[in-house]
């Protein structure tokens, strides 16, 4: 079983849908957990952090649920600029070594 | 402030050449990062280094490749002799608190 594991997709989405992506991870004694973005050609860069709670930023919404170890991220009132491919990534505490899924595409079509 | 700078941005070089690969992480950050990046394996973390000192290496392929970290301003990525491949997007990463934050990569091409 891989670390980290994403629906590779693609999600073709019309614009104003809401989408959700899951991410589910084999190591339970992961701590922290992101939501990172790279559009074509481009760097991941850090969409949001997940925390225990639950949080939110925007249109976007990130739950993390230990018992069945996955993550998960919603975005709401989809935008054409909401297209790229989202990656899950884990690492374990005090441990900057991070695993990041293989990513999963989303397309916002008009 | 400057984001993570890499150079050079593109690379092609024929097969058994050496290349070199360079980094220059965000002033104030101790971990930097090389990863690799291609369509069948994803982003795959090769080496990271805190305070200029390698912690893991596991991930470098092999014996080929080698990074090191001289100063805390600037660290480098070679691969000797290159082989096809090795064509990937090559990313360096840094960060001070968890979050990475990437450089633009750099796009080997071994012929």
């Amino acid at each position: 079983r891989k670390e980290v594991e994403q629906d590779p997709g693609p999600f073709n989405v019309p614009e104003g849908a809401t989408v959700a992506f899951n991410c589910t991870y084999s190591n339970s004694a992961s701590q922290s957990f992101f939501w990172y973005r790279q559009d074509c050609r481009k760097e991941p860069k850090l969409l949001m952090s997940v925390y225990s709670s639950g949080n939110e930023d925007g249109r976007f919404t990130a739950q993390l649920n230990r018992a069945s170890q996955y993550i998960s991220l919603l975005i709401r009132d989809s935008k054409l600029s909401d297209s790229a491919t989202y990656l899950c990534v884990v690492n374990r505490g005090g441990y900057q070594k991070v695993t990041f899924g293989t990513g999963t595409k989303l397309q916002v079509i008009p | 402030d400057a984001g993570v700078i890499q150079s050079p941005r593109h690379e092609v070089t024929e097969m058994g050449q050496e290349v070199t690969l360079r980094c220059k992480p965000i002033s104030g950050h101790d971990y930097l990062f090389w990863y690799r990046q291609t369509m069948m394996r994803g982003l795959e973390l090769l080496i990271y280094f805190n305070n200029n000192v390698p912690i893991d290496d596991s991930g470098m392929p092999e014996d080929r490749f080698s990074a090191k970290m001289p100063n805390a301003s600037f660290s480098t990525l070679k691969i000797q002799p290159s082989e096809p491949r090795d064509s990937a997007v090559y990313f360096c990463a840094s960060s001070s608190q968890g979050t990475q934050y990437f450089g633009p990569g750099t796009r080997l091409l071994v012929l």
